[in-house]
């Protein structure tokens, strides 16, 4: 079955720094990846999307990564600031293009001051 | 952005009775919704998929008698726990395509059932 793996562990960095946040995945070949933030007790928020014959993506601070040959994204924040701090969640298309999503459990990042 | 509104926010109901959970789409006509539900730490778990006018798609394992799904126009899905008991206490939410790969998430309903 399709398995999504996330950072179970919460992530701890000091403002400024870069947080890096991984995403694997097994036995399925997504035609795109996403990654959303999620607040504790709201509906997750869109962040970015990459596809399969993209390696990279960014906007503003954030940059995505896609290796489908590790079955790996990473997703990352530069000069991050406590606003940041939420959790973060990964998401395959599993239906090849018709918006159908599997979820991983997200990792919690949290930026101190 | 688009916005996508649930209603409503928290419900708390006996077991037995039933909870209707209301998803509107605010400014896009949603071709597709989607119905999720997440408990504490863990991730969003697709529930079912549903197309305006047509019967939802339900994932191996949900049960379509006990989650109603009705999607009766462009702008708005329902999703209604029948018969509630405490195991189906969990934090719902909706999501609403227009098309293109993006979805967009309501704000969630947390439902507790005593």
């Amino acid at each position: 079955s399709q398995k999504i793996e996330q950072n179970s562990e919460a992530l701890n960095i000091q403002e400024g720094k870069t947080a890096t946040l991984t995403c694997n995945y097994t036995n399925y070949s997504p035609a795109y990846l996403q990654w959303y933030r999620q607040d504790p007790g709201r509906g997750p928020v869109f962040l970015l999307l990459i596809r399969e014959n993209e390696k990279e993506k960014r906007k503003e601070r954030l940059k995505v990564t896609f290796d489908t040959t590790l079955k790996q994204s990473l997703f990352h924040i530069t000069a991050s600031q406590p606003a940041d701090s939420a959790t973060y969640l990964c998401a395959l298309d599993i239906e090849g293009g018709y918006n159908k999503l599997i979820f991983g459990a997200g990792t919690r990042l949290a930026v101190h001051p | 952005g688009a916005v996508v509104s649930q209603h409503p926010s928290r419900v708390i109901c006996k077991s037995g009775t039933s909870v209707k959970i209301e998803c509107r789409s605010l400014d896009f006509q949603a071709t597709t919704m989607f119905w999720y539900r997440q408990f504490p730490k863990q991730s969003l778990m697709l529930m079912a998929t549903s197309n305006e006018g047509s019967k939802a798609t339900y994932e191996q394992g949900v049960e379509k008698d006990k989650f109603l799904i009705n999607h009766a126009s462009l702008t708005l899905s329902t999703l209604t726990v029948t018969s509630a008991h405490p195991e189906d206490s969990s934090f719902y939410i909706c999501s609403a395509s227009g098309g293109d790969y993006e979805q967009y998430f309501g704000p969630g309903t947390r439902l507790t059932v005593t």
